[in-house]
């Protein structure tokens, strides 16, 4: 099956820094959403985005939905340690079909 | 509180074992899946289901078998044919009727074979 391809595939960054990961597809999307994964749990949806174009925060967090529907990026400000984890993105492309997610883009903050 | 929950959360077989891996949500939600997720793999569907006593086949659903009898439930087995079952398999929810498609996981089950 597709997934989509988000880079980078991993980030090692000083606490303070700002961060942005993308994701791009050659397939247009309807839908799409940020999630982050700690070591050992499951994914936890940070941002959604539903139209092309839309920017959406979330505290230190900006996602935006590309205007030609095949790309996302989301954007972290003022890295904490906290941040560490993995990022994924995830798109749908039409009603109620399953999500495809990008493989990830593992964070390191360095304090 | 609402929400998904997976168990075992660890969980040991021998080779050859058929083994299940529980998952409840008691959000009322319409549709649940199941995911594999291996160290720089990110999350491969296995299988999907939309409604109760229906399911389809996700990218991986080979080795694998899943039931849904009730809307809350939908467990996961993982057969002897599986050749690689080692892996952290998750379960997640959501409101179908919506089609927003925002998805909800439990914390997982990590399945190690011997």
């Amino acid at each position: 099956g597709q997934q989509l391809n988000q880079s980078p595939q991993s980030m090692f960054i000083q606490e303070g820094e700002d961060v942005s990961m993308n994701c791009t597809s050659s397939s247009i999307f309807n839908t799409w959403l940020w999630y982050k994964q700690d070591p050992g749990e499951g994914p936890v949806l940070l941002i959604a985005l539903y139209k092309a174009g839309e920017l959406t925060s979330n505290g230190r967090l900006t996602a935006q939905f590309g205007i030609t529907r095949k790309d996302s990026f989301l954007n972290i400000s003022a890295s904490i340690p906290s941040d560490v984890g993995i990022y994924f993105c995830a798109g749908q492309r039409r009603g109620n079909t399953p999500l495809v997610f990008g493989k990830g883009t593992r964070l390191s903050v360095i304090a | 509180d609402g929400g998904i929950t997976q168990s075992p959360k660890y969980l040991f077989r021998k080779e050859g074992q058929n083994v299940t891996l529980s998952c409840e949500q008691n959000l009322n939600h319409d549709a649940m899946y199941w995911y594999r997720q291996d160290p720089g793999q990110g999350l491969r569907l296995i299988y999907y289901s939309q409604i109760v006593n229906d399911f389809q086949k996700g990218d991986i659903a080979e080795g694998y078998s899943v039931s849904r009898e009730k809307k809350e439930s939908f467990p996961l087995t993982v057969t002897s044919a599986q050749k690689n079952p080692t892996a952290f398999y998750l379960c997640a929810s959501r409101l179908q009727l919506t089609g927003t498609g925002e998805l909800f996981f439990g914390e997982g089950s990590r399945l190690t074979v011997l």
